[in-house]
């Protein structure tokens, strides 16, 4: 059972422009949130989390909004750069144990 | 401040064989925890110590298993590996508790089974 969803496995933006990456869950225990990026041959690096009771984090060029009805979170870049293309991962929490990660999705900035 | 560091980098081992992975955590944080992550997938957790004990285990079978050591360092143990344990293997520290959750990863060892 996938509890956390990342339906897309590739985006494409142009530069300068928003990235905007889609993330679903099906746990309702979920209590924290966090979006990683992965360049290859490299671990995974924390970019923003987000914790239930709140609906938007904001980190610079970086925003998590939390849609907990929907089960829906999102994370867009603005304005998007080169150096974002990576791989993203969503991930969520429950009790501050371990992170449940989604499949991924490959963004590719273009010049 | 030193970040995670994992050793190997890269291993190759045969089916049947027994593998151990080390992981540095990063300074100040006394809890570990290690993921698996297969090809085109994201990352799926093992298990997690938290001061030297256990605090948590993912679905993998008892052939996985681990240890941390009094500098909060860790060692993950294969034994009787599988093809399909083929994969990149995480570690990750943290420095505990629900103020905490965000987790640092290591770069990774790349274990191929043959």
């Amino acid at each position: 059972d996938q509890q956390v969803k990342q339906n897309s496995p590739s985006l494409s933006v142009q530069e300068g422009r928003i990235s905007i990456l889609n993330c679903d869950y099906t746990n309702s225990m979920f209590d924290y949130f966090l979006w990683y990026k992965k360049y290859p041959a490299e671990g995974p690096t924390f970019l923003i989390s987000i914790s239930s009771i709140k609906d938007k984090n904001e980190d610079g060029r970086f925003t998590v909004f939390l849609n907990k009805s929907a089960k829906h979170l999102s994370l867009h870049i603005v304005p998007s750069q080169p150096g974002d293309s990576a791989v993203y991962f969503c991930a969520a929490s429950e009790g501050a144990q371990k992170l449940v990660f989604g499949q991924g999705t490959r963004l590719t900035i273009n010049p | 401040e030193t970040g995670v560091t994992q050793s190997p980098t890269h291993l190759i081992k045969t089916r049947g064989q027994q593998v151990t992975l080390r992981c540095s955590s990063q300074s100040g944080h006394n809890t570990v925890s290690w993921y698996q992550q297969a090809l085109g997938q994201g990352p799926q957790f093992i298990f997690q110590y938290y001061r030297e004990e256990e605090n948590g285990r993912g679905n993998f079978p008892p052939r996985f298993s681990g240890l941390q050591f009094p500098n909060y360092s860790s060692e993950l143990n294969v034994n009787a590996l599988e093809l399909d344990d083929s994969a990149l293997y995480l570690c990750a520290s943290s420095s505990g508790g629900r103020q905490n959750i965000e987790a640092f990863f290591g770069q990774g060892t790349r274990l191929t089974v043959v």
